[in-house]
């Protein structure tokens, strides 16, 4: 099962550009890797997946380097609302179908 | 389109009882996810239903059960509550498949006291 490392939490300031990055050493050939943000007392909202190289949506971007046993997940200017905690999670399904927990995510917190 | 709901939003129960939470997933979505989560921690995976068949079980005691309806809406029954089971409990629906994006409802908080 793939594991991922997160750090605990995060600061940032509003307008800047935050890189959360997500260890995944024993990433599968099949794996994907999503990302979700939740905010207290909801339910995770999908951000962004994506396999490798670069992916960029409306909201954020994901860099996945050739080997794969990192992500990078960035959002540029944050603001207030973007305070939440951050998910990596690696599988061959977006829920990775319990293969493998959330684990204990990102805290970002945005100041103004 | 209507999202994934989840019924009641808020549940107090005493220790020992049995308590039943509902899910209706998105129209077209036939695999339904329930997770735990306890205040402050990450998510835990309970049960994976799909076409009202359990495909996957987390590592959870036998007490905590459920079950898929025809309409591909679900149940989690948790029986002889204990007081750690105290969690928000989210349920989550999508296609069948790898890579299909899966949606999460609000989640019911579930208090035992």
């Amino acid at each position: 099962l793939a594991k991922t490392t997160q750090p605990i939490s995060m600061d940032s300031y509003e307008g800047q550009e935050v890189n959360i990055t997500c260890s995944h050493n024993n990433i599968a050939t099949n794996d994907y890797i999503t990302w979700y943000q939740q905010f207290p007392s909801q339910g995770p909202r999908f951000i962004i997946q994506g396999y490798k190289t670069k992916v960029t949506n409306e909201v954020a971007s994901l860099f996945i380097p050739a080997d794969r046993k990192s992500s990078t997940l960035s959002l540029p200017r944050v603001s207030l609302s973007d305070t939440a905690v951050y998910y990596c999670l690696v599988g061959d399904y977006y829920t990775n179908a319990g293969k493998s927990t959330f684990g204990d995510g990102t805290t970002l917190t945005v100041k103004p | 389109e209507a999202g994934v709901t989840q019924s009641p939003t808020h549940l107090i129960k005493t220790r020992g009882q049995q308590a039943t939470l509902r899910c209706s997933p998105i129209s077209g979505h036939t695999s339904v996810y329930w997770y735990q989560q306890a205040l402050g921690l990450g998510l835990q995976f309970l049960l994976w239903y799909d076409e009202g068949e359990e495909r996957n079980r987390g590592n959870f005691p036998p007490r905590f059960s459920g079950r898929q309806f025809p309409n591909y809406s679900s149940e989690l029954n948790v029986n002889a509550l204990e007081l750690e089971d105290s969690a928000l409990y989210l349920c989550a629906s999508s296609f069948l498949g790898k890579n299909t994006e899966a949606f999460f409802g609000q989640g019911t908080r579930l208090t035992v006291v």
